[in-house]
């Protein structure tokens, strides 16, 4: 089946403008993930989803950065007032189950964000 | 979650085996192991998770030692196409918490050649 889709694969922006990135999950995944991943750093984790439970978005850096998930599915990451900071790899993941040893999260390609 | 400890870089000759080692000496009782590897330009791959048993897949296999505070991911037949970052993590697998999350170190660059 079709692995996690996420869109676009890159993004130019210039600096100030808001960029909305999309991601979706493989079908029937409950969860959803958002990482970042910054030039030669290690992944960063954004925010979560579960179901209907509220998200976890301890991850996100600024209230620049929201997220939604509509009907438990396609999610999409909003930057307002985008800054060069947040140049990145956005990285979105989906698992079946979210607790126990089988958390197993599949990644999209990730979106390539560049803000001139 | 444990932190762990990866060589940065190793390189590995075509079609042989490559052991990429993990040290995790803070390694909890209730916390697995789990590899992923990011191939350039590509999001993470699950590779392979274990709690103290090995175990074997059709990409590897995992070694734990006794004491679990290491471990080996062995690739038996390394191909260019294993070139890539191996993330090894360790995280507590049980209701409740953050668990969720995955923590990406720095991993290690395995290069394989010709």
């Amino acid at each position: 089946g079709a692995g996690v889709s996420q869109s676009p694969s890159n993004k130019v922006t210039e600096k100030g403008k808001d960029v909305e990135l999309r991601c979706d999950p493989i079908s029937g995944h409950t969860a959803l993930y958002w990482y970042r991943q910054s030039l030669g750093q290690g992944l960063e984790f954004l925010i979560y989803f579960q179901g209907n439970s509220a998200p976890d978005k301890s991850g996100l850096p600024s209230d620049r950065f929201s997220a939604e998930r509509t009907g438990g599915s396609v999610s999409t990451l909003t930057i307002q007032r985008t800054q060069q900071e947040d140049s990145a790899v956005y990285l979105c993941a989906s698992s079946p189950e979210v607790l126990g040893s089988k958390n197993i999260q599949y990644f999209g390609a990730g979106t390539r964000l560049s803000v001139l | 979650d444990a932190k762990t400890t990866q060589p940065p870089s190793m390189d590995c000759a075509e079609g042989r085996a490559a052991n990429l080692p993990c040290n995790h000496s803070t390694i909890s009782g209730n916390e697995y192991v789990y590899w992923y590897r990011q191939i350039h330009s590509q999001g993470p791959q699950y590779i392979i998770h274990g709690l103290k048993n090995n175990e074997t897949n059709e990409m590897a296999s995992l070694i734990i030692t006794e004491d679990r505070k290491s471990s080996t991911l062995i690739l038996p037949h390394a191909t260019l196409r294993d070139t890539a970052v191996y993330y090894c993590i360790v995280r507590v697998a049980s209701s409740g918490g953050s668990n969720y999350k995955l923590t990406f170190g720095k991993g290690t660059l395995l290069t394989v050649n010709p």
